[in-house]
């Protein structure tokens, strides 16, 4: 069974620009989570979609969105990037929503903003 | 908020010794799943071990185990016959429900494996 797969793997953008970063699940998994991994505040929860539904959101501000298509696919979006924004994002999805459901984690998307 | 404290941010072990991660987490609630997940230079988070906070038992995967104290919130990771491959950041989290099945992750402890 083919693992979570994140699309680009590597991205430069400048500052002010758009981003979308893209994520397929693992074949039946109907949740999937997206993570920020940067080396001053550590891994942080970004948002989790479920059957195209946000169903849970950290705490980053609204340039940073989220879908997922009925498909399980699922893209975030972030609009007028900053500097900070340079990050890892990980995607990680999972059969359910429940705590106990294992998150599978794709190889992530590094993103350098200029 | 839950909070995960990871207090060694690195640590050193020869192969074939054994080593303890540690990691304490703070919450009020009684329900609740912790996990350690293992991040190689590659960057692909793997999930290692994980433990319910409902059962006592310490869970244990081949070569690692959990030291789980549940009053004490503490959530230590024991790696017995350590191999050049674990060498990797070990992270630690936790999850329930009023996170939203968030996951939430210390800092991490990089994890070195000498000959």
């Amino acid at each position: 069974k083919a693992g979570v797969t994140q699309t680009p793997r590597y991205l430069i953008k400048t500052r002010g620009q758009q981003v979308t970063l893209s994520c397929s699940p693992i074949s039946g998994h109907r949740s999937v989570s997206w993570y920020q991994q940067t080396p001053g505040q550590g891994l942080q929860f970004l948002f989790e979609y479920f059957s195209e539904t946000q169903r849970n959101k950290g705490n980053f501000p609204g340039r940073f969105s989220g879908r997922q298509f009925s498909n399980s696919r699922s893209e975030m979006n972030v609009s007028t990037l900053e500097l900070g924004d340079s990050a890892l994002y990980l995607c990680a999805s999972s059969l359910g929503t429940g705590a106990y459901n294992e998150q599978f984690f794709g190889p992530g998307t590094r993103l350098t903003v200029l | 908020a839950q909070t995960v404290t990871q207090s060694q941010p690195e640590m050193s072990v020869q192969e074939a010794e054994t080593v303890t991660l540690s990691c304490t987490y703070d919450t009020s609630e009684s329900d609740y799943y912790l996990f350690w997940y293992k991040q190689p230079p590659s960057r692909q988070m793997i999930l290692v071990i994980r433990q319910e906070a409902y059962k006592q038992q310490n869970a244990t995967e081949n070569r690692f185990s959990v030291n789980f104290q549940k009053a004490a919130k503490s959530f230590s990771l024991k790696i017995s016959d350590s191999q050049l491959g674990d060498a990797a950041m070990y992270f630690c989290a936790y999850r329930n429900s009023n996170s939203g099945y968030a996951l939430n992750f210390g800092k991490g402890t990089s994890l070195l494996v000498t000959p």
